[in-house]
């Protein structure tokens, strides 16, 4: 079964650079979804997109921002990277069914590393 | 995690049952998961459960809802050492479809 894709799977950026992290939901599903989770840490909720609009806006910072696009796909962009930005960024989709269980199925993440 | 708890490691022998433990404190919890990660990983889904059932049953996995204690726990039955992995478990609430509420992680070894 398709599962969510994410590019690139590993990154290394400056201070002060931009980077754009790309997720393909698995195919049918609506929402999209972007967490961050740091070393030994919990995964952060980011932000979510619902039929390609936001739909919910977690703990995102300023310098941050995404969309989703007319294929479903979303990307996240970062500007002005700072050290504390190096984490795991995984995205997750799902389908939404008023009532049910609206399961995320997560991708296998970006590793971001900020030097 | 906010407001979901899990105890942070657990060790276990291969062939025993594993027993992980989440509690939550928002009672407008709707339905509750728990997620696999290895190493390196994404998160696997394992299984969820409706708000208003008390057990489920998936093979190796059961879990249990004690709705009125806000307790969720996830027992693997046999338990391999390629079930050693960080454990989450995670809500959703009623006011928001959208967003998971991740615990912190239980962290299972498997010793052979």
């Amino acid at each position: 079964a398709a599962g969510v894709i994410q590019s690139p799977r590993h990154l290394i950026k400056e201070k002060r650079e931009t980077a754009t992290l790309k997720c393909y939901p698995i195919p049918r599903h609506d929402t999209v979804y972007w967490y961050q989770q740091g070393p030994g840490q919990d995964p952060q909720f980011l932000i979510s997109f619902y039929e390609k609009m936001q739909s919910d806006k977690g703990s995102i910072p300023d310098r941050f921002s995404a969309q989703q696009f007319s294929d479903y796909h979303s990307e996240l962009n970062m500007s002005s990277l700072e050290l504390g930005d190096s984490a795991l960024y995984f995205c997750a989709s799902s389908l939404v069914a008023p009532g049910g269980p609206n399961e995320q199925y997560f991708g296998p993440g970006t590793r971001l590393t900020v030097t | 995690g906010e407001d979901v708890e899990q105890s942070l490691f657990l060790s276990v022998r291969e062939g025993d049952s594993s027993v992980i433990n989440c509690t939550y404190t928002d009672s407008s919890s709707t339905y509750l998961y728990w997620y696999k990660q290895e190493p390196g990983a994404g998160l696997q889904l394992l299984t969820y459960i409706f708000s208003n059932m008390d057990m489920k049953q998936d093979q190796r996995l059961t879990v249990l809802l004690n709705k009125k204690d806000k307790h969720l726990s996830l027992r693997i039955a046999d338990t391999q050492t390629g079930d050693s992995a960080i454990y989450f478990c995670a809500e959703r609430r009623e006011d928001n479809f959208n967003k998971f509420y991740f615990g912190s992680g239980t962290k299972l070894n498997v010793k052979p």
